[in-house]
């Protein structure tokens, strides 16, 4: 069964890079879609944008200025940086793999990591 | 972008009781195909969503009998048939037609 990490700092300052990394394991990382998604304390899931194996990105249009993703396959690994960050970027950073149809119709998240807060704080 | 949005946004009830949510979409989630693009998912106290319903009323994987999902178009439904205690959570819908990606604001369930 495929399994999703997170792990980056928990702590990042006004103005700076937040940068966090997804690891995959139990599973390939090929052929499949990658996504991240966020939720605010206490608040609903925001969707911020997924990544084909091939480095194919789609982003949320709401912070897509600001988003970068990348993928490692080589090392089972993708990555999300999110930049100029402030308070409202405070947020459990949830990384998740998407299942699709041949087509690359999405599907649904079938598998989603445990999740890293980061708090944007000077 | 799609609006989702669900009722209602509490919903308390006795075990071994049904329960059901509302989702509505701001536009038709219906593809020519005849596929509703609607997933629901459950977000347990302390954990990471996990998906129940997919294409509007297909169960994912391992997901009990007792969920189920109904509707077409831009109303949907999910359904519990005999509430337990491990169901306890917030439950959204999201769109997965078009991006962005969009959620409903959530559900919460909790027992009386």
């Amino acid at each position: 069964q495929v399994r999703l990490q997170e792990s980056g700092p928990g702590l990042v300052k006004p103005s700076e890079t937040l940068s966090l990394t997804c690891t995959v394991s139990g599973g390939s990382i090929s052929n499949y879609y990658w996504s991240w998604i966020r939720q605010p304390p206490g608040k609903g899931l925001e969707w911020i944008g997924y990544l084909y194996y091939t480095g194919r990105t789609n982003y949320n249009p709401s912070l897509k200025s600001r988003v970068t993703m990348s993928i490692a396959t080589s090392r089972d690994q993708f990555s999300l940086e999110l930049s100029s960050v402030t308070a409202a970027d405070t947020a459990v950073y949830y990384c998740a793999r998407v299942l699709s149809t041949v087509t690359s119709q999405i599907l649904y998240f079938d598998s989603w990591g445990q999740g890293s807060l980061v708090t944007v704080s000077s | 972008d799609i609006v989702m949005t669900q009722s209602p946004l509490s919903l308390p009830v006795t075990p071994g009781e049904p329960a059901s949510i509302s989702c509505r979409s701001s536009q038709s989630l219906l593809q020519s195909n005849g596929d509703n693009y609607l997933d629901w998912y459950l977000q347990k106290p302390g954990q990471s969503p996990q998906v129940l319903i997919y294409f509007g009323s297909n169960r994912a994987s391992g997901v009990p009998d007792r969920f189920s999902g109904s509707g077409s178009g831009t109303d949907f439904t999910l359904k519990i048939s005999r509430v337990e205690a491990e169901d306890v959570g917030v439950y959204y819908c999201m769109q997965v037609l078009q991006t962005p990606i969009t959620f409903g604001q959530g559900t919460r369930l909790e027992i009386k």
